[in-house]
C-alpha cells in the first residue's frame, strides 16, 4: 500500500461542508484515477487523469471537483455533497494502459 | 460467479482446499484482464494478470485461466489459507476502452479454519 497513499483514511462532514481528499502516488505512474466503491457494487470510475490532464469525467456530479497538480498528486475537492454520496473513495495510478495499482482509500460519511 | 447487485456471490471453502472463483466477461474485444483481491478495510491489490494472447498464467499459488471462447476468466488459488479471505474482483481493458478497467461485482471468498 505504500506505493500510492490517500490521505485522510476516514471522513465524516455535513452537506454544508468543503473538505478534499488527497492522494499520492510513489510509483512514477503517469496516470491517476479516482473511483467510488459503494456497497455491494461495482467499482465505479469517477475521474482520469493522463499525463496531468482529465482525460474522464464519467458523468460525475459539480458537486466533486478534481485536481491534478502534477503526475504524483491528484485531489478530489468535495462541497455540498448528499448522504449518498458516503462511500469508499479509492485512488489509483498506473503507468499507460496497464495494471492500476490502488491506494487504501478514503471511508467518507455525509450527514 | 460474478454477479451485479445487492448480493455478492460467497465461495466457501476449507483451508488447504484449492479455491476457484470465476467471472464472465462482457467484452469480446478485451484484451487483458486483472484479478484483484480486496480485504475489509483495504483498497484492492494486484494479484495476476493475463492478456489475451495467452490461456493460462500461473503466479506463486495462484493461476489465472482464461477462455475467450466463452468469455470466461477463472483464478485458482492452490492450498487456500485463512489470509486469502477477501473479496475477489475481475476486471478487463480493451482499446475500446483505453485507460479504463470495467470491473465485476466481487465475490466474497471465506477461508475456514
Amino acid at each position: 500500500e505504500t506505493g500510492v497513499t490517500q490521505t485522510p483514511r476516514h471522513l465524516v462532514m455535513g452537506m454544508t461542508n468543503k473538505k478534499s481528499l488527497k492522494c499520492e502516488q510513489h510509483l512514477g505512474h503517469n496516470a491517476m484515477y479516482w473511483y467510488k466503491q459503494s456497497a455491494k457494487k461495482p467499482l465505479e470510475l469517477m475521474f482520469v487523469y493522463s499525463l496531468e490532464e482529465r482525460v474522464e469525467n464519467n458523468s460525475v456530479p459539480s458537486r466533486f471537483s478534481p485536481e491534478c497538480p502534477n503526475s504524483s498528486h491528484l485531489f478530489l475537492h468535495l462541497h455540498t455533497l448528499q448522504p449518498e454520496d458516503s462511500a469508499l473513495y479509492l485512488c489509483a495510478s498506473s503507468d499507460g494502459p496497464d495494471t492500476q495499482y490502488f491506494g487504501p482509500g478514503t471511508r467518507l460519511t455525509v450527514l | 460467479g460474478e454477479s451485479v447487485g445487492l448480493h455478492l456471490p460467497t465461495l466457501s471453502v476449507q483451508e488447504g482446499d484449492n479455491s476457484i472463483i470465476n467471472c464472465a466477461y462482457s467484452n469480446s474485444a478485451s484484451d487483458y484482464f486483472i484479478w484483484y483481491k480486496q480485504e475489509s478495510g483495504k483498497g484492492p491489490q494486484f494479484i495476476i494478470d493475463i492478456r489475451s494472447n495467452m490461456d493460462k498464467r500461473q503466479g506463486q499459488r495462484v493461476t489465472v485461466l482464461l477462455n475467450k471462447t466463452v468469455k470466461h476468466l477463472s483464478l485458482q488459488i492452490a492450498a487456500t489459507q485463512p489470509g486469502d479471505s477477501a473479496v475477489y474482483f475481475c476486471a478487463e481493458n480493451s482499446r475500446e476502452y483505453g485507460n479504463k478497467l470495467v470491473f465485476g461485482a466481487g465475490t466474497i471468498l471465506r477461508v475456514k479454519s
